[in-house]
This record gives C-alpha cells, sequence and structure tokens, in this order.
C-alpha cells in the first residue's frame, strides 16, 4: 500500500478483555516499530521488529503485551486482560533497516479506549 | 541508551516570530537525529533530519544542525506561521536500536 496501515482505527473495549491491534508496513520496510502514546504525552517505545534479528521487546511494560511479526509483512500487537491504564492510542511506524536510518513512516494509530 | 532532551512546552509565539525548540541528546556512537512533527488531528510525519556531524536538516523553513560537541539538535525557524502550530518531536536512532523520542514541544502560534 501506499502508507503504514493500522486496524481498527478505534476500539473500545471492557477491561479485562483482550485486544488484537493490526499493522501493514510498507512493502520491503523491514524495520517495524509499536509505539503507545497517552492523551497529552510523548512516545512511549513498545517494540521493535528489526530484519531478521532477534526483535527487541524491553519496551513493553508487562507480560500481558506481546506483538508478533510475520516475515517482513503484518505484526499483530496482543494486549491480554486489557486495564483502563491501557487506554492510549497505539502508534506503529516502518522504515528500511540499515545503520544510518531512514524516515521511519507512522500509521495513523488505534485508539483504544479500556472502559 | 540513547535519550533526548527537549524543551518543555507549551510554547506560544506570535506569527512571524523566532522560533527555538532546544533538543540534546546522549547516544554511543554517531546516531541520526530526526525532528517530527504531529498537526492537530493528523498523524506523526518527519520534518526533517541528519545523519552525521555539522548536517544541517532543513524543510518548510526549519532548519536544525547536528553539533555533535554539544549533543544538540536545536529546531529553528526565522518567521512562525498560525499552520506551524503543532507537537514537535526531537528524535534520536543509532544503529540496531529503535527511534528514541523525546516528551514533545507543544506550538501554538497566534495572529
Amino acid at each position: 500500500g501506499a502508507g503504514v496501515s493500522q486496524s481498527p482505527s478505534n476500539k473500545v473495549t471492557e477491561k479485562g478483555k483482550d485486544v488484537e491491534l493490526r499493522c501493514d508496513p510498507i512493502s520491503g520496510h523491514t524495520a517495524l516499530y509499536w509505539y503507545r502514546q497517552r492523551l497529552g504525552q510523548g512516545l512511549e517505545f513498545l517494540i521493535y521488529f528489526q530484519g531478521n534479528s532477534a526483535p527487541d521487546k524491553s519496551g513493553l511494560p508487562s507480560d500481558r503485551f506481546s506483538a508478533e511479526r510475520t516475515g517482513e509483512s503484518v505484526s499483530t500487537l496482543t494486549i491480554q486482560r486489557t486495564q483502563q491504564e491501557d487506554s492510549a492510542v497505539y502508534l506503529c511506524a516502518s522504515s528500511l533497516y540499515g545503520e544510518k536510518a531512514t524516515e521511519a513512516f507512522f500509521g495513523q494509530g488505534t485508539r483504544l479506549t479500556v472502559v | 541508551g540513547n535519550s533526548v532532551t527537549q524543551m518543555e512546552g507549551p510554547v506560544t509565539l506570535s506569527e512571524e516570530a523566532f522560533l527555538t525548540i532546544n533538543c540534546t541528546y546522549t547516544a554511543t556512537g554517531y546516531p541520526s537525529l530526526f525532528w517530527y512533527v504531529q498537526y492537530p488531528g493528523e498523524g506523526l510525519q518527519l520534518l526533517l533530519k541528519a545523519t552525521k556531524a555539522d548536517d544541517k536538516g532543513s524543510n518548510k523553513g526549519f532548519e536544525a544542525t547536528y553539533r555533535k560537541e554539544t549533543t544538540s539538535f536545536h529546531l529553528e525557524k526565522g518567521s512562525v506561521q498560525v499552520s506551524d502550530s503543532a507537537v514537535y518531536f526531537c528524535v534520536t536512532k543509532g544503529g540496531n536500536t529503535p527511534l528514541v523520542f523525546g516528551k514533545g514541544t507543544r506550538l501554538s502560534v497566534i495572529a
């Protein structure tokens, strides 16, 4: 596609339910990032898939959070047993992978509201 | 790991005023540096970048110079417009590390 696509754009879920967020990166981009942005705050790093290397999961806030990526395509971020503090916009970005990073392109985000 | 410290906002300026948003970084090696912008209701987009010392990134009248000696990448614009109202993020990336964002600076330009 022309850009990074995320779905759904909005998700309202009840506390305790599991949610899955999807990211379709730009074709050919081997690097993929997930970030979280709480209202009025900066971007909080969650996870980074970098080509064929092991993903950098150092930003995942708890074991309720996990992410998968199949090859160089779609990634899903799963939040189990959601809590109200998980409410945020979840942003995905993709880029080429290399020593001198090129531009990372961001999707429009998924706004998650836990009620 | 890498980190970024940028000027706390919000910043409110009158149209045609001079803008500076300070940004300093810590990193191992020689990271790439970026400014990203988030306009109201829109997604994050790259404003400008610099990949090595003394490089100057520029776009839409904004400039930032990669200063290795002061580990800084300050964003400047000579004459801001109302349409520049947005949140600006200073970002660093080195090697195999993810993008590291500053906390963001909200700019409001009034006519």
